[in-house]
Order: structure tokens, then sequence, then C-alpha cells
């Protein structure tokens, strides 16, 4: 199965700077032309809040300072500029192929 | 509204079983993959399976094969996991969700589960 490892698993960033998140896989996540990498925000005491699907697509309604890019084994999530309300785990996830794994997370911390 | 209502908390002993719901609205679960996470308390998410309710195929991520038994009722648009032979292992909140696409866009307000004595 593939593996998907995220780093770091935690990271302080000072208001209005920018926050990058790395998902690496152990094998391609891409398919027919697609790369199936999505990433998912939580809050303590809450569900996961989808963000980017397929690598790069915003969801409808997210903040345009979440942005994904990356394909095949290396991904990205970047936020930016970071604002108090994205303290948060944030976790990403393949849906290439099942099993549908998720990164070990990354706890954003805001300074 | 497209919204999954799960049931509430649960506390179990160890060795028994729990059966856990997840009530569809706004969507009918025929058109859907219904989803199945775990979370341990203050560790990461989990997947343990997929049901298509349309026709009851069901996939599990292996470790869970021996674990979970995933349903899904179309009459009341419910989607079910059951865990048996609970240890404190299972100890954990357990959400389901909705995919689209192979996307997750949907999820419920998850289930915490507590196996004690």
């Amino acid at each position: 199965d593939i593996v998907l490892t995220q780093s770091p698993a935690s990271l302080a960033v000072s208001l209005g700077q920018r926050a990058t998140i790395s998902c690496k896989a152990s094998q391609s996540v891409d398919y027919d032309g697609d790369s199936y990498m999505n990433w998912y925000q939580q809050k303590p005491g809450q569900p996961p809040k989808l963000l980017i699907y397929a690598a790069s697509n915003l969801k409808s309604g997210i903040p345009a300072r979440f942005s994904g890019s990356g394909s095949g084994t290396d991904f990205t999530l970047n936020i930016h500029p970071v604002e108090e309300e994205d303290a948060a785990t944030y976790y990403c996830q393949k849906s290439n192929e099942d099993p549908y794994t998720f990164g070990g997370g990354t706890k954003l911390e805001i300074k | 509204e497209v919204q999954l209502q799960q049931s509430g908390a649960e506390l179990v002993r160890p060795g028994a079983l729990v059966k856990l719901s997840c009530k569809a609205s706004g969507f009918n679960i025929k058109d859907y993959y219904l989803h199945w996470v775990k979370q341990r308390p203050e560790e990461g998410l989990e997947w343990i399976g997929w049901i298509d309710p349309k026709n009851d195929n069901i996939i599990y991520e292996p470790k869970f094969q021996d674990k979970a038994s995933i349903t899904a009722d179309t009459s009341s648009n419910t989607a079910y996991l059951q865990l048996s032979s609970l240890t404190s292992e299972d100890t954990a909140v357990y959400y389901c969700a909705r995919e689209v696409r192979r996307v997750m866009d949907c999820w419920g307000q998850g289930t915490s589960v507590t196996v004690s004595s």
C-alpha cells in the first residue's frame, strides 16, 4: 500500500506569513491524467473539512489563500497569508485507489 | 442541505460490540459511496473502508477487516458501522463521510466510542 509522509509534523508561522506543508507518497497517486491527492483541515472537536481536491483544486467557499500543487509523489499545501483562524491540523489523503490513506497530519500554530 | 447526522456517544465494555449510525439528509445514499474514518485521541485519521449502498459493495482497509462491518439501509438513507470484540485500542471518534468523485466532501459530526470496564 502507498504510504503518505507529511512534513513537518508541526510548524509555527507568524500572522500574515506563508505556511508550507509537504506530503510525499511512496508511489505515484496519478491516474488517467489526474493527481488524486486531497487536503483537509481539522480543528479540535470538529470533523475534517475539505480544502483542496485533485492536488490543486480549491473547494468552493474555501479562501483563496489556500493553494495546492504537485503531481506524482510530491505535493504541497500553501497558506498565504496565514490568519489566526488557520490554526488547525492539516491532512493529505490519496484517493487514486483503495485504501484511501491519510498522511500523519501537520499541526499549524499561528504566532 | 446536505448533512450526515451520526448517533450519540457510546460507552461500552471490553469484548462487546457496538453499532454506529450515520443518517443522510439532502441526498440519496444510493448515489454515493459512504466512508468511515477512525481517529484515536490526539492521533491522526485512519481510513476504515467504504460502502456503495446501491449494490452493497464494500471495501475495507485490511487491518479493519476482522474488526469492522459496514452496512447500509437505503430505505432509511442510513449507513452503519459495527465494531466487534472491542478493546481499549478501539476507543476513538468515528466519522462517516460522503464521497464525490474520489473526494470526501461532507462529513458527519463524529461519534465517540469509549471502551472501558
